[in-house]
């Protein structure tokens, strides 16, 4: 059964903690996605990486890290440098190109106690 | 910034109504894709439209692109009540725009769609 899987679903995390959302795809997908979403916004960019070992920052990088050691995964880690966390996060992978269809996992909503 | 913003932001109509949503975006493109998204739920492709292309189909979705306008619209045909969710487009800016090798999408706010059974 192909796909992309978060988890976990819902994470709960006390201020100055970090916390690691995990993202895995088995449809062999070169690229993958970190995007946020905000109540009734769209999608803004977190991180993105094309290949194994290489990752690039999008246009809300600040407090957050990735790591891309495995083709099949690829986890966000939400620092406490973060100010403002809690949102829904979303994953997504595309076949090669950033220009390609994505397709996106179920999401993780993080809530920041 | 964002480069598609939808319109209008909200729509309700009753069911086995058309509905129509638009995307108007800023630069030249590489292709233009629109995604569904229920609520709480990831976002689900549903057609891609290239920059050369002027309209397309896919079962009771139709898709037209129109360059010159920079904007496109999303029409779904006799909607039923699981037609409900945010609809998104998402553009690919050209390579011209890119620099040969950034062409990543860039989703807009999205429009949400109620069907009223």
């Amino acid at each position: 059964d192909g796909g992309i899987t978060q988890s976990p679903k819902y994470l709960f995390r006390k201020e100055g903690q970090n916390v690691t959302l995990s993202c895995e795809q088995n449809l062999n997908h070169d690229a993958m996605y970190w995007y946020r979403q905000d109540p009734g916004q769209g999608l803004r960019l977190i991180y993105y990486s094309q290949i194994v070992n290489d990752f690039q920052k999008g246009d809300i990088a600040e407090g957050y890290s990735v790591s891309r050691e495995k083709k099949e995964s690829f986890p966000l880690t939400v620092t406490s440098a973060q100010k403002n966390p809690t949102a829904f996060y979303l994953c997504a992978s595309s076949m090669v190109g950033l220009a390609d269809t994505q397709y996106f996992g179920p999401g993780t909503r993080l809530t920041v106690l | 910034s964002q480069q598609g913003e939808e319109d209008p932001q909200a729509l309700s109509i009753q069911e086995g109504e058309n509905a129509t949503m638009n995307c108007s975006y800023k630069t030249s493109i590489n292709n233009l894709q629109w995604y569904r998204q229920n609520s709480g739920r990831g976002l689900v492709h549903l057609i891609l439209i290239r920059s050369n292309e002027r309209e397309k189909h896919s079962g009771r979705l139709r898709v037209t692109l129109d360059t010159s306008k920079k904007s496109s619209s999303l029409l779904i045909t006799a909607s039923r009540a699981a037609d409900t969710a945010s609809y998104f487009c998402a553009t690919s800016p050209s390579q011209l725009v890119s620099n040969f090798g950034n062409e990543k999408l860039t989703f807009g706010t999205g429009t949400r769609l109620t069907i009223i059974p």
